[in-house]
């Protein structure tokens, strides 16, 4: 079965101090690991597609990373609008449907 | 390009009635989904349409949620009768074959 760990629960940075959050995944064939931001009374927010181990992407003050375990998405300098609930998920072989299956997210508040 | 569009954005029912989300995907999009989010988890899969078929149903439960997607274009989501349970937000998605999901706004249930 497809599971997707994300950790922390819940991260406090100081505006401009750098972290990384963490996604481990277990998945049958992965066809996309993919990096979503929601802020409060919102929906998910695409940010990034990785597809495969060394790939990397940026978008700002943010990087996300991929290896055959786990992904982890960097965060530069970070500023108070970074504040949000950033959901990891993954596409797999299994049932072949093109279902995402989700972590229970990372809270992000960034103080300035 | 318009986004996913859902409503009611809000609803408060009492347990034991009926309750129905409407979701209007971006245009020209074959592949539709309902997620529900529970307060602190990442979103799970209820259901997933491709045009007019459904690919995955296996977490809907069946004997009280029902979904129909109307000339694979707009979708709606039943719940009856709701329990206490139901308290979630309902998000749909919808992306072209293979590609990022784009989320609606989702509608946030409370059932008392």
């Amino acid at each position: 079965e497809d599971q997707v760990t994300q950790s922390p629960e819940a991260l406090r940075l100081q505006e401009g101090e750098s972290s990384s959050l963490n996604c481990s995944y277990t998945v049958s064939g992965l066809r996309g690991l993919f990096w979503y931001r929601q802020d409060p009374g919102k929906g998910p927010e695409f940010l990034f597609t990785l597809y495969s181990a060394g790939e990397e992407k940026e978008k700002e003050r943010l990087k996300a990373t991929l290896t055959k375990k786990e992904s982890f998405l960097h965060i530069t300098a970070p500023k108070p609008e970074d504040s949000a609930t950033y959901l990891c998920a993954v596409r797999g072989l299994s049932g072949n449907t093109g279902k995402l299956i989700f972590g229970q997210g990372t809270t992000l508040q960034v103080k300035p | 390009e318009a986004g996913v569009a859902q409503s009611p954005r809000y609803k408060i029912i009492e347990k034991r009635q009926s309750v129905a989300f409407w979701c209007n995907p971006i245009s020209g999009h074959a592949t539709l989904y309902w997620y529900q989010q529970i307060l602190g988890q990442g979103p799970k899969l209820l259901i997933q349409f491709q045009n007019n078929g459904v690919v995955d149903d296996s977490q809907l439960p069946k004997d009280r949620f029902s979904a129909e997607r109307l000339k694979g274009v707009d979708s709606t989501l039943k719940i009856q009768p709701a329990k206490l349970e139901d308290s979630a937000v309902y998000l749909c998605a919808s992306s072209p074959q293979g590609q990022a999901l784009n989320f609606g706004p989702g509608t946030r249930l409370l059932v008392l």
